[in-house]
């Protein structure tokens, strides 16, 4: 099965600084990168995602990149505020529905007032 | 739509009572996750559905878990006997497996206590 690993476990910024959170992979066969946000007490939810024929995608302060070769992809946070304080995931998994969605360990992201 | 329903929000019983949690996905998602998460393990897929039918169940902790999809708008999770460690979070998520389409859709959740 897919083993999934995020680093860091945990993040401290400052507000207004950016935060990057890398997912290191291992099926070859993955094509679909997405990043999910869960703020305490809440749902996981979608923020952002990539395909595997795309290199970066960016929406506002967030943008995610993706190194196939070498198996990792990156969730970046740029002019971070206060309510991006949350555990996010991800959850990288192959096309179709006989694909085990594995989530990875989750970073917890404090942003400091 | 309502998005994924799931029942009971919360749910408060004693060690040795059977559990059920309820999920209702979204009308037209053809796959059908169950999560477990806890401080500790993080977020556990259980097991997962594609068109009703139970694809990788590797997940389920042991025998005492049993999970049910009858049709497509309905599914069970089910402990018998519970014991303190299932003690969690419980979430659903469903999604449509089509060409381009994986987002998953989570639950509200199910709060577990086990006495």
């Amino acid at each position: 099965g897919e083993n999934v690993e995020q680093h860091p476990s945990t993040l401290s910024v400052q507000e207004g600084d950016s935060a990057v959170i890398k997912c290191t992979y291992s099926d070859s066969a993955s094509n679909y990168f997405p990043w999910y946000k869960q703020e305490l007490g809440k749902r996981p939810q979608l923020i952002i995602d990539i395909r595997s024929n795309v290199g970066e995608k960016k929406d506002q302060r967030i943008a995610v990149t993706l190194n196939k070769t070498a198996k990792h992809f990156s969730l970046h946070i740029t002019e971070t505020q206060p309510e991006d304080s949350a555990v996010y995931f991800c959850a990288p998994r192959g096309n179709g529905g006989y694909q085990k969605v594995t989530f990875g360990t989750g970073t917890k992201l404090q942003v400091i007032p | 739509d309502a998005g994924v329903i799931q029942s009971p929000r919360h749910e408060v019983t004693e060690m040795g009572q059977e559990v059920t949690l309820r999920c209702k996905p979204i009308s037209g998602h053809n796959s059908l996750f169950w999560y477990r998460q806890t401080m500790m393990r993080g977020l556990e897929l259980l097991i997962y559905f594609n068109n009703n039918v139970p694809i990788d169940d590797s997940g389920m902790p042991e025998d005492r878990f049993s999970a049910k999809m009858p049709n497509a708008s309905f599914s069970t999770l089910k402990i018998q006997p519970s014991e303190p460690r299932d003690s969690a979070v419980y979430f659903c998520a469903s999604s449509f497996s089509g060409s381009g389409a994986n987002v998953l859709t989570f639950g509200a959740g199910s709060r577990l206590t086990v006495l």
